[in-house]
């Protein structure tokens, strides 16, 4: 089964608004990454959050752990028609785990020119 | 630009044909992933090897699926023999794993999409 599941399914903007996805899970994690996926491509690496930090910033985007609700979020500001692709989260297990980097279904996210 | 290179980017074959689907991880990485992409199911993983070493197959069907890492530079994944539902986009990944902890970023090739009829 998927460690992390995205919300919402879909999302549509206008460009210039800023878009919110949430992705939660279920067990301990050392480490939380967002990947992009644009259509006929590959995921492409995002950003990568660790267990102790709460909040990292690239560019654009903006990412929140909460340990303790098991949840992040990507946020991305003053989005533009290029972002549209799909978002997913992916949870790193801890050392020792026998589980793997396990993704969720994901995000598509639309943004209107 | 370092990459994950994965061929053949498409591949039609009839049912109960051999697919050989092959991936070049980028240099120095010591980790390889297997994942399978469809609408219903998302990105299940298939496969995991580190250092060259099969990790965790438990995702794959054994009787018709097996991956192997022959050398660093070469990972493949056979379907053999291949089936309707087995009609999907499979990715290739690779990643440095340090101490038995996977906390770097994935590269992801483009896929091998598979239409099997």
């Amino acid at each position: 089964s998927q460690q992390g599941e995205e919300d919402p399914q879909a999302l549509s903007i206008q460009e210039g608004e800023n878009a919110t996805m949430n992705c939660s899970y279920k067990t301990s994690i050392n480490n939380l990454q967002w990947y992009r996926q644009n259509s006929g491509r590959g995921l492409v690496h995002l950003i990568l959050i660790r267990s102790n930090e709460r909040e990292k910033h690239s560019g654009r985007l903006r990412v929140t752990l909460d340990t303790s609700k098991k949840s992040s979020s990507l946020l991305i500001t003053a989005s533009r028609a290029a972002d549209t692709a799909s978002y997913f989260c992916a949870t790193g297990p801890p050392r020792g785990s026998a589980r793997q980097l396990t993704f969720g279904s994901g995000t598509q996210l639309t943004v209107l020119p | 630009d370092a990459r994950v290179t994965q061929t053949p980017r498409h591949k039609v074959t009839e049912m109960g044909q051999e697919v050989t689907m092959r991936c070049q991880p980028i240099l120095g990485h010591n980790t390889v992933f297997w994942y399978r992409q469809t609408m219903m199911q998302g990105l299940e993983l298939l496969a995991y090897f580190r250092n060259r070493a099969p990790l965790d197959d438990s995702g794959m069907p054994k009787d018709r699926f097996s991956a192997e890492m022959p050398d660093a530079t070469l990972a493949t994944l056979k379907i053999q023999p291949s089936e309707p539902r087995d009609s999907a986009v499979y990715f290739c990944a690779s990643g440095s794993a340090s101490t038995g902890v996977l906390d770097s970023p994935l590269h992801f090739g483009n896929g091998t999409r598979l239409t099997v009829t």
